[in-house]
């Protein structure tokens, strides 16, 4: 089982340019979540999905940010126009529900964002 | 709302010394309950869980047992190892017909040879 695949795992951009973060979920995985994590703020639910459908996008922090899921195996998360306060470390993760309770949630490696 | 506290670091100690990171919580509804872990440069992997109260969770010599009378989940660990460094996240989720976690802020531990 591969996990979790992000890509890139490293990305440094200029402000003002768009970046686009991409998530491959484990296969058979009908949540996908995506976190920011900063120091000062800590770890952020931005948005998740089940079966593809965005369930509540409620803590993405602005309109610069949008998120996609054309199918159940990818994801993208992406910021137009970017800024140096958008530096962070995003996560995807994903999770298999049974009986209505939530399981374990599989995170990615995460994906360093630095913007200049 | 749901909410998770938990001590702040970082907790500093020295190989093979006892741990104990607390962790509280506040829910709407019956939660259940997660330590995950965070070494440095990765992800965030699931330590161990429980679903029910008086349930302990284990893991790698680590323990929590869920304690509902003082809505706690504990962690610990008799012996601590340098490769136990790393930041210790509590989280809880509430079934409501959908999945989310809700997380603590963290605690960094650090382990000294």
């Amino acid at each position: 089982d591969a996990g979790v695949i992000q890509s890139p795992r490293h990305e440094v951009t200029e402000m003002g340019q768009e970046v686009t973060l991409r998530c491959k979920p484990i296969s058979g995985h009908d949540y996908l979540f995506w976190y920011r994590q900063t120091m000062m703020r800590g770890l952020e639910l931005l948005i998740y999905f089940n079966n593809n459908v965005p369930i509540d996008d409620s803590g993405m922090p602005e309109d610069r940010f949008s998120a996609k899921m054309p199918n159940a195996s990818f994801s993208t998360l992406k910021i137009q126009p970017s800024e140096p306060r958008d530096s962070a470390v995003y996560f995807c993760a994903s999770s298999q529900t049974g009986g209505g309770r939530t399981d374990t949630q599989y995170f990615g490696p995460g994906t360093r964002l630095t913007v200049l | 709302g749901n909410s998770v506290t938990q001590m702040e670091g970082p907790v500093t100690l020295s190989e093979e010394a006892f741990l104990t990171i607390n962790c509280t919580y506040t829910a709407t509804g019956y939660p259940s309950l997660f330590w995950y872990v965070q070494y440095p440069g990765e992800g965030l992997q699931l330590l161990l869980k429980a679903t029910k109260a008086d349930d302990k969770g284990s893991n790698k010599g680590f323990e929590a047992t869920y304690r509902k009378e003082t809505t706690s989940f504990h962690l610990e660990k008799g012996s601590v190892q340098v490769s136990d460094s790393a930041v210790y996240f509590c989280a809880l989720s509430v079934t409501r017909g959908y999945s989310t976690l809700t997380f603590g802020k963290g605690t960094m531990l650090l382990v000294s040879p």
